[in-house]
């Protein structure tokens, strides 16, 4: 079990600039979820998939992010002309098909974008 | 809305002290609760959950009981070791939702001294 792999770990770009992360799930899961974490915060959820079909979205998540999950395994979350209030850890968990209550996420390690 | 509160960090105690990490929530019926863990560098792991009132969720010696009178799900261990230094979340799911309405606490980091 590998888990669930995030790339990069961290990430520093310059305001205006665009960036996009990548989430590679563990293999036999459907479902894929991304979060921000900003210091001192817990997990805010940003949008979730069911194997290639983006099924919600946050109100976090404004017109300059965008998710895709094309063939329903890895996921790339791209974030355009970066603003400062965008410096967080964005996580990406994923989980089996299972039961709406109680069923367990497991998240990667984080990618710590940091906008100059 | 829903939303969890916990107690503020750190924590810091010397190891085999005892442990209690406070958490309420406020949510429209009954939530599942959970509490997560996220060691230095890596990634949130679930340690323990509770789907329904008066369940306790137990893991590694940690344990939370689902106290729907108080609206708490406090996190308790018996004997903390330097291992358990680490960040814990409280998080819900209300009861018509799912994994994608996961809302988390602001977290609390332990700290385990010898």
């Amino acid at each position: 079990d590998t888990g669930v792999s995030q790339d990069p770990r961290h990430k520093i770009t310059k305001r205006g600039q665009n960036v996009t992360f990548r989430c590679d799930p563990i293999s036999e899961h459907n479902r894929l979820y991304w979060y921000r974490q900003t210091l001192g915060q817990g997990p805010e959820f940003l949008t979730y998939f069911q194997n290639e079909a983006q099924l919600e979205k946050s109100r976090l998540l404004s017109d300059r992010f965008s998710a895709e999950r094309p063939k329903g395994s890895f996921s790339t979350l791209e974030i355009q002309r970066t603003e400062q209030g965008d410096s967080a850890m964005y996580l990406c968990a994923s989980s089996p098909r299972g039961g709406p209550q109680g069923v367990e996420l497991f998240f990667g390690s984080g990618t710590q974008l940091s906008v100059l | 809305g829903n939303s969890v509160t916990q107690m503020e960090g750190p924590v810091t105690l010397s190891e085999e002290a005892f442990l209690t990490i406070n958490c309420t929530y406020t949510a429209t019926g009954y939530p599942s609760l959970f509490w997560y863990v996220q060691y230095p560098g890596e990634g949130l792991q679930l340690l323990l959950k509770a789907t329904k009132a008066d369940d306790k969720g137990s893991n590694k010696g940690f344990e939370a009981t689902y106290r729907k009178e108080t609206t708490s799900f406090h996190l308790e261990k018996g004997s903390v070791q330097v291992s358990d230094s680490a960040v814990y979340f409280c998080a819900l799911i209300p009861p018509t939702g799912t994994a994608s309405k996961l809302t988390f606490g602001t977290g609390t980091r332990l700290q385990v001294t010898l």
